[in-house]
């Protein structure tokens, strides 16, 4: 595809119920990122992954997050025991280096 | 610690001038990122700024000043499909981006 694709668009979980959101980066590039949003608010960084190797996980907000990017593409962000405060957008990005971001559309997650 | 300050919302009338500031301070800072997000769509790409200085794309230019952590946004000629959050970013030397809350543009007619 021409550009980052995520999947699913729109995803509703009970609390207590575990997520995965999936993230197709644009072919080849190297470097790939997840961002959470709020509504009103700007994207807060999640985690980071240069080809296979996660070299910044700083943003995760708490041992329920894990991301993983096993073949240094497709990358899946897992939500354990999802919570209300994990209702946002999650954003991924990918960069053919460390410079201009190219951004997804999301995965809205709302949590009842 | 990390911070990017910006101004919440800002209103301004069609085929004007606005200017959006962003103060930012950040460790490890490498360069200044504008991006455009219209809701419940992904943030655009719209400029990156290096060095101090102006930096003009058609109707939209961005400034910096890293002496003074300071970044401004400036669109002429205001159209209504201008009316969006307009994020701030610090990119640092790993490529991380910090984010600011966002300015949410209202374009009048």
């Amino acid at each position: 595809g021409a550009g980052v694709s995520q999947s699913p668009r729109y995803k509703v979980a009970k609390r207590g119920q575990d997520v995965a959101l999936r993230c197709d980066p644009i072919s080849g590039h190297v470097s790939l990122f997840w961002y959470q949003q709020a509504l009103g608010q700007g994207p807060e960084f999640l985690t980071y992954f240069q080809n296979e190797a996660q070299l910044d996980k700083s943003g995760l907000p708490s041992d329920r997050f894990f991301a993983e990017r096993p073949e240094g593409s497709v990358s899946t962000l897992k939500i354990q025991r999802t919570q209300q405060e994990d209702s946002a957008v999650y954003l991924c990005a990918s960069s053919p280096g460390s410079v201009e971001q190219y951004f997804g559309p999301g995965t809205r997650l709302t949590v009842t | 610690g990390q911070n990017i300050d910006q101004p919440t919302e800002m209103t301004a009338t069609e085929g004007a001038i606005v200017q959006i500031n962003c103060t930012y301070q950040t460790s490890g800072f490498n360069g200044l990122f504008w991006y455009q997000q219209h809701a419940g769509e992904a943030p655009t790409f719209l400029s990156y700024n290096v060095l101090d200085g102006l930096e003009e794309k058609g109707r939209f230019s961005s400034f910096l000043s890293r002496s003074k952590g300071y970044s401004y946004l400036l669109l002429k000629e205001l159209q209504m499909k201008d009316s969006a959050s307009y994020l701030c970013a610090a990119s640092s030397n790993t490529g991380k981006l910090i984010f600011g809350q966002g300015t949410t543009l209202q374009v009048k007619p």
